[in-house]
């Protein structure tokens, strides 16, 4: 298995731009998991899908993030517009149906907004 | 809120030394998990504690479990420099994981 993948793995932008981060999870998880780390703030939920709806977004910073998961085996987080605040390592993780499972992150999306 | 406490936060130890990194958590839940994080790398899975007083064992690492206490511990026997990294705790409240502050680990030759 692949694991979960995410893309792009390095993004710069500058302030005011669109930016978009990708995250395909492991085939047959159910659940899906946009965590940002920062190292004032720690790992902190964003937004959570299962069976490709929205569950909890309450973690979602404002109106600039927002989140999509179209199918089971893709979901993009969207910022826009970016600001340099939002500079960090956007992770996504996937959970298997099976109950007492621990999550599997992708490798991640470090964020420089400038 | 939940809240996902870790201690220390920082820990430098030599090689050789025994250490033990707590984690404490302000809900009820019998599902814990420890995970590993190196430098500008992801998160690894090490642990999966499901019920009071589980303990769990891999190398140099032991993990434990006190849903009572609402404590988790990890502990670290006769580190060496390759366990060096940051160790994160994360309670899991029903399909939510609250992930701790994190515990960042240099291990002294």
């Amino acid at each position: 298995d692949a694991g979960v993948i995410q893309s792009p793995r390095h993004e710069v932008t500058e302030m005011g731009q669109e930016v978009t981060l990708r995250c395909k999870p492991i085939s047959g998880h159910n659940s899906l998991f946009w965590y940002r780390q920062t190292m004032m703030r720690g790992l902190e939920l964003l937004i959570y899908f299962n069976n490709n709806v929205p569950i909890d977004d309450s973690g979602m910073p404002e109106d600039r993030f927002s989140a999509k998961m179209p199918n089971a085996s893709f979901s993009t987080l969207k910022i826009q517009p970016s600001e340099p605040r939002d500079s960090a390592v956007y992770f996504c993780a996937s959970l298997p149906g099976s109950y007492n499972s621990p999550l599997h992150f992708g490798n991640g999306t470090r964020l420089t907004v400038t | 809120e939940l809240k996902v406490e870790q201690n220390p936060l920082f820990l430098s130890m030599q090689e050789g030394k025994n250490y033990t990194i707590y984690c404490n958590y302000s809900t009820t839940s019998d599902r814990l998990y420890w995970y590993r994080q190196d430098p500008g790398k992801s998160l690894e899975s090490l642990f999966v504690l499901l019920s009071n007083g589980a303990v769990k064992q891999e190398g140099r690492l032991m993990a434990s479990l006190d849903t009572k206490a609402r404590l988790s511990t990890l502990h670290i026997t006769a580190a060496v420099h390759d366990l060096s990294a940051t160790y994160f705790c994360a309670v899991d409240t029903g399909n939510q994981f609250y992930f701790g502050t994190g515990t960042s680990l240099t291990v002294i030759p």
